[in-house]
């Protein structure tokens, strides 16, 4: 089983519309999370840490559940500058740790 | 300005040859990583180093060869060995913490001629 598995995608959605990536991970002693975004050719970067009470960056709002092993993200009224690959990320916790990348979910918000 | 900076951005490697890509960093991290990204897959981790003058293998280091003699810099070395090098390798840095997270260079693309 992979460390971290997300939804296929991709998605295409218009703009405005709400869109929700989804993850699981298979490690419980995990203990931090993130999400990347990933533009075409371009490294990742950071977009948002998650956290246990679930937190919102403006548009974005990423939520845990430990219970579940699972992690979402929901982005709402999607911007055409939204399109490019999400990626699930999860850290085991440890100091200067590794992270375990999902394979991303594409995203595509069309005109 | 600071960051991460790798070179070159594209490499070509001629079959039987050693290629060295850089990775240079001056945000004062003590760890940093080297991935490779193949199409359509997640991130594997090559070769990482917590401190200088000491690095471990990742999960795919066959094929690969680090050092890390300055806290500023961790080059990537893809040996004849590595028999299908052509990918994009993204080195990333960490700073101290436990939820510190990574932070990545433009990475390189390496293509076998």
């Amino acid at each position: 089983r992979k460390e971290v598995e997300q939804d296929p995608g991709p998605f295409n959605v218009p703009e405005g519309a709400t869109v929700a990536f989804n993850c699981t991970y298979s490690n419980s002693a995990s203990q931090s999370f993130f999400w990347y975004r990933q533009d075409c050719r371009k490294e990742p970067k950071l977009l948002m840490s998650v956290y246990s009470s679930g937190n919102e960056d403006g548009r974005f709002t990423a939520q845990l559940n430990r219970a579940s092993q699972y992690i979402s993200l929901l982005i709402r009224d999607s911007k055409l500058s939204d399109s490019a690959t999400y990626l699930c990320v999860v850290n085991r916790g440890s100091t200067l740790g590794r992270l375990y990348f999902g394979r991303g979910t594409q995203l595509t918000v069309w005109p | 300005d600071g960051g991460i900076t790798q070179s070159p951005k594209y490499l070509f490697r001629k079959e039987g040859q050693n290629v060295t890509l850089s990775c240079e960093q001056n945000l004062n991290h003590d760890a940093m990583y080297w991935y490779r990204q193949d199409p359509g897959q997640g991130l594997r981790l090559i070769y990482y180093s917590q401190i200088v003058n000491d690095f471990q293998k990742g999960d795919i280091a066959e094929g690969y060869s680090v050092s890390r003699e300055k806290k500023e810099s961790f080059p990537l070395t893809v040996t004849s060995a590595q028999k299908n090098p052509t990918a994009f390798y993204l080195c990333a840095t960490e700073g101290a913490g436990a939820r510190e997270t990574q932070y990545f260079g433009p990475g390189t693309r390496l293509l076998v001629l």
